[in-house]
């Protein structure tokens, strides 16, 4: 049971370039989730899923685009990285229910700087 | 907008001293109320999950409190560990039917000297 898996964990990029983080989970949780930290500011939500093909935006959706075609996986595409972007982005999943989040478990995180 | 305060910011203590920190909040009402520890360069792991009706829950040396009248709940260390060093995040989730989104606090910063 590996829980909360993250790739890479560590990503330069040039303003202006795409990519997308990986997350996958195996403990079949529906809900995931992406957050970002920056220094001050605590774990900010990006964008979230209740389950494969449903996702919403969270607080700080613009410039990230998600999908979730299967309940292990759920990607985060950055369209066209700013350096704003840089920043630690976090991976979580839980078991929701009738809009309640319960424990999450967190991934490692990836470290990303967009110079 | 729902708040979650945490203090205090920072907090340096001796090893082997106990310590509480502080989470206030706004959300409510609210489905549960969490503690995660963060150490550098790691995720978050949850410490204690508490729903509105429970007072207090324990893990080894990490026991929290919430009193959902005042809306307001600790986390008290006791006898800490150089390990303890780390950030200590208060999270609430929102009540059945609402949002899926819940609200952090920015984190308490702790260090334990030897």
């Amino acid at each position: 049971n590996a829980g909360v898996t993250q790739t890479p964990k560590f990503q330069v990029l040039k303003t202006g370039q795409s990519m997308t983080l990986q997350c996958a989970q195996d403990m079949n949780h529906e809900y995931m989730s992406w957050y970002r930290q920056d220094p001050g500011m605590g774990l900010r939500l990006i964008h979230y899923s209740v389950g494969a093909g449903i996702t919403d935006q969270g607080e700080v959706p613009n410039g990230y685009n998600v999908s979730r075609s299967t309940t292990e996986d759920f990607p985060l595409r950055l369209l066209s990285a700013a350096p704003s972007q840089t920043s630690v982005y976090f991976c979580a999943s839980s078991y929701s229910k009738s809009g309640v989040t319960y424990e999450q478990y967190f991934g490692p995180g990836t470290r990303l700087t967009v110079t | 907008k729902n708040q979650v305060e945490q203090s205090p910011q920072s907090l340096i203590i001796l090893e082997g001293k106990n310590c509480t920190l502080q989470c206030n909040y706004t959300v409510s009402p609210f489905s549960n109320l969490r503690w995660y520890k963060q150490d550098t360069g790691r995720g978050p792991v949850s410490l204690t999950i508490m729903t509105f009706s429970e007072n207090t829950k324990s893990n080894g040396r990490y026991t929290a409190t919430l009193d959902a009248d005042t809306k307001q709940s600790s986390l008290h260390i006791t006898a800490s560990q150089l390990s303890d060093s780390a950030s200590y995040i208060c999270v609430v989730s929102g009540p059945p039917g609402g949002s899926y989104i819940p609200t952090f606090g920015r984190g308490t910063s702790l260090i334990v000297h030897p």
